[in-house]
């Protein structure tokens, strides 16, 4: 049973560019949170999907992020016109109910905006 | 923002000492939870504790929870140069949907 997976794990974008990080949640997780580490610093949550629905975006910026799970694929977190302060990893998790029990992390994308 | 707090913030010891790691948190949780992560590498559940326990174990790993003082310990005993890693809590605050992690802290075990 394959964990979760995330690609690209290194992204590196200019200024003004867009960033798409997918995440492949574990076989039977339909339960998908995103969170952003900056270096030396603790996980900050982003945005908790189900299937085809947000269920808590309250630690997404209001502008530029957006994310989604649909029906068939991964989960997308796509960030437009990213700024120098976007650098960071960003970490998807997933877990198979909807009780705050063990999530199970990917090992991040780490974005660079030059 | 809700968020546990750990400390120390780095800890160094020698290998076959135990080490100690401290969280403290807000408001009123279901469970907390540690995890570790090694450098560059994604977060691994370590352990689970429940508001209503007060003491687990799992192998050399001793947790604690204080839900009076909103704070939990995690112990590692007989420490390996292997075990060098951040270790973070993460509670459910508040019924949230998600997890809020704390700050780390960073556990150096010299051979």
């Amino acid at each position: 049973n394959a964990g979760v997976m995330q690609n690209p794990r290194h992204l590196v974008r200019r200024r003004g560019q867009e960033a798409r990080l997918r995440c492949s949640p574990m076989k039977g997780h339909s339960h998908v949170y995103w969170y952003r580490q900056l270096p030396e610093e603790g996980l900050k949550f982003m945005v908790y999907l189900q299937k085809e629905n947000i269920i808590d975006e309250s630690g997404m910026p209001k502008e530029r992020f957006s994310a989604e799970f649909p029906k068939e694929g991964p989960s997308i977190l796509r960030i437009q016109q990213v700024v120098r302060g976007d650098s960071a990893a960003y970490f998807c998790a997933s877990s198979p109910t909807v009780n705050t029990g063990e999530l199970f992390f990917g090992e991040g994308s780490r974005l660079t905006v030059l | 923002s809700q968020q546990g707090e750990e400390d120390p913030q780095a800890l160094s010891i020698q290998e076959g000492e135990n080490a100690t790691m401290n969280c403290s948190y807000k408001t009123s949780i279901n469970n907390l939870q540690w995890y570790r992560q090694n450098s560059g590498r994604g977060l691994v559940h370590l352990i689970l504790i429940r508001s209503n326990e007060r003491e687990k174990h799992s192998g050399r790993l001793r947790v604690t929870l204080d839900t009076s003082k909103k704070s939990s310990s995690l112990l590692i005993t007989a420490s390996r140069a292997a075990d060098t890693a951040s270790y973070f809590c993460a509670t459910d605050e508040g019924g949230a949907n998600n997890l809020f992690f704390g700050t780390g802290t960073r556990l150096t075990v010299i051979p």
